[in-house]
C-alpha cells in the first residue's frame, strides 16, 4: 500500500491476556519504528528495526513486550499478560534511511486494557 | 537525552486568526519534523525541516538550527486545523524525541 498499516485498529481486553499488534511498514523503507501515546502525552519512542540488524530493545517498557520484523516486512510488536497501565496508542512508522527524508506514521492501534 | 519543548501548551483561537507555535531543543539536531494529531488520533506530516524555511498552503515553518528552535506559523486558521501539533527532532537508531505539544482549538 501507500502508507504505514497497522492492524487492529482498536482492541479491548482483559487484564492478564496475550495482545499481538501489526504493523505494514511503506515498501521499501529499510526502518521501522515503535512508539506508544499514553492519553494526553507525546510520543514515547519504544524500539527501532533497521535491515536485519538485532534491534536495541532498551526501550521497551518492560520484559512483557516484545517485537519482532523479518527482513524489511512486516513488525509485530506482542505484550504479555497485559496490565491497565499498558493502555494506549501505539503507533508505528517507517522510515527510509535517508536523513533528508521524514518518518512515516501509521494510524495506531488503539489498545484499550480492562 | 536531548529535550524538546513547545509553546504554548494550549492555544484558543477564532476563525480566521494567525497563530505561531514554538518548538526548543536542546542539541544539535539533524532531523526535525512537525506534525499535526486530528482529533481521531491521525498523525500526519506537516514538515521535514532541520533548518530554512518551508511552506505549504496557509501553514509555514522555519528552523534556525544554530539557535535550537523552529517555529510553525498558521495564517487564517479554520476550525479544521484544530488538533495537538507536535514537533519532534532526532531520529536513526534512537527514534524521535517528541515534545509535548501545542493543544489548539479554532472556534467559528
Amino acid at each position: 500500500g501507500a502508507g504505514v498499516s497497522q492492524s487492529p485498529s482498536n482492541k479491548v481486553t482483559e487484564k492478564g491476556k496475550d495482545v499481538e499488534l501489526r504493523c505494514d511498514p511503506i515498501s521499501g523503507h529499510t526502518a521501522l519504528y515503535w512508539y506508544r501515546q499514553r492519553l494526553g502525552q507525546g510520543l514515547e519512542f519504544l524500539i527501532y528495526f533497521q535491515g536485519n540488524s538485532a534491534p536495541d530493545k532498551s526501550g521497551l517498557p518492560s520484559d512483557r513486550f516484545s517485537a519482532e520484523r523479518t527482513g524489511e516486512s512486516v513488525s509485530t510488536l506482542t505484550i504479555q499478560r497485559t496490565q491497565q497501565e499498558d493502555s494506549a496508542v501505539y503507533l508505528c512508522a517507517s522510515w527510509p534511511g535517508l536523513w533528508n527524508q521524514p518518518q512515516h506514521f501509521g494510524d495506531g492501534t488503539r489498545l484499550s486494557i480492562l | 537525552g536531548i529535550q524538546v519543548e513547545q509553546s504554548p501548551p494550549d492555544l484558543i483561537l477564532q476563525e480566521g486568526a494567525n497563530s505561531t507555535l514554538r518548538c526548543n531543543f536542546s542539541d544539535s539536531v539533524n532531523n526535525l519534523q512537525w506534525f499535526h494529531q486530528n482529533p481521531w488520533g491521525q498523525l500526519i506530516n506537516l514538515f521535514y525541516i532541520p533548518s530554512g524555511t518551508k511552506q505549504n498552503g496557509r501553514l509555514s515553518a522555519t528552523t534556525v538550527a544554530t539557535e535550537r528552535y523552529s517555529l510553525l506559523y498558521i495564517s487564517s486558521s479554520q476550525t479544521t486545523d484544530s488538533g495537538v501539533y507536535f514537533c519532534a527532532v532526532g531520529g536513526g537508531a534512537d527514534g524521535l524525541t517528541f515534545g509535548k505539544g501545542t493543544h489548539l482549538i479554532i472556534q467559528p
